[in-house]
């Protein structure tokens, strides 16, 4: 099966900083890798994805390279704000539609 | 219509009571989901369906039964829980080939 590695485990960043989360995985058949923002108490959320035809993807403040041979893929915050405080999944899916997510990262930015 | 729609939020059992666990979404995809988070963990996968069938079960014990009556609906029947079991069990959907699942709010299990 798919098993995903996290890695920072916790990020401490000063506002407007950037923050970078890495992940890597096992399955070379795994095509899609989602990254989610979870609020305490709240449900994960997805906040970009990259598919495996293409090497990096952004979304205003978000971005994320993904490199199929080496097998990882990271998630850059830049120009981080307090509401960016948050732990993040990074996850990718095994056959029958399995997603595995990384361990997460806690991201604490700080004003 | 985005959203994956959970009853209820929040749920209190004892061990020996049964109830159930609710999740509609109507954004016409066919893979349903359901996780359990514990508190500073990830998600962990318990059971997949695709096209209304049972196609993944994690090994979860028999003490959770998932239901699918219909491709929007997505239930959990829970009988004779532990208190370890209690957690955040959140139902999610995805549209089978894509990929992207979308999660709903979550019930809030406590087993007293």
């Amino acid at each position: 099966g798919e098993n995903v590695e996290q890695h920072p485990s916790t990020l401490s960043v000063q506002e407007g900083d950037s923050a970078v989360i890495k992940c890597t995985y096992s399955d070379s058949a795994s095509n899609y890798f989602p990254w989610y923002k979870q609020e305490l108490g709240k449900r994960p959320q997805l906040i970009i994805d990259i598919r495996s035809n293409v090497g990096e993807k952004k979304d205003q403040r978000i971005a994320v390279t993904l490199n199929k041979t080496a097998k990882h893929f990271s998630l850059h915050i830049t120009e981080t704000q307090p509401e960016d405080s948050a732990v993040y999944f990074c996850a990718a899916p095994a056959a029958g539609n399995k997603l595995t997510f990384g361990g997460g990262t806690r991201v604490l930015v700080k004003p | 219509d985005t959203e994956v729609t959970q009853t209820p939020k929040h749920l209190v059992m004892g061990m020996t009571n049964k109830k159930s666990l609710k999740c509609e979404q109507h954004m016409g995809h066919r893979a349903m989901y359901w996780y359990k988070q514990k508190a500073k963990k990830p998600p962990e996968l318990m059971f997949v369906y695709s096209y209304e069938k049972l196609s993944i079960n994690e090994s979860v014990p028999s003490r959770f039964s998932p239901e699918c009556p219909n491709s929007s609906l997505l239930n959990l029947h829970l009988h004779a829980l532990q208190p370890e079991d209690s957690a955040l069990y959140l139902c999610a959907s995805s549209l089978l080939r894509e990929g992207t699942a979308f999660f709903g709010q979550g019930t809030r299990l406590t087993v007293v």
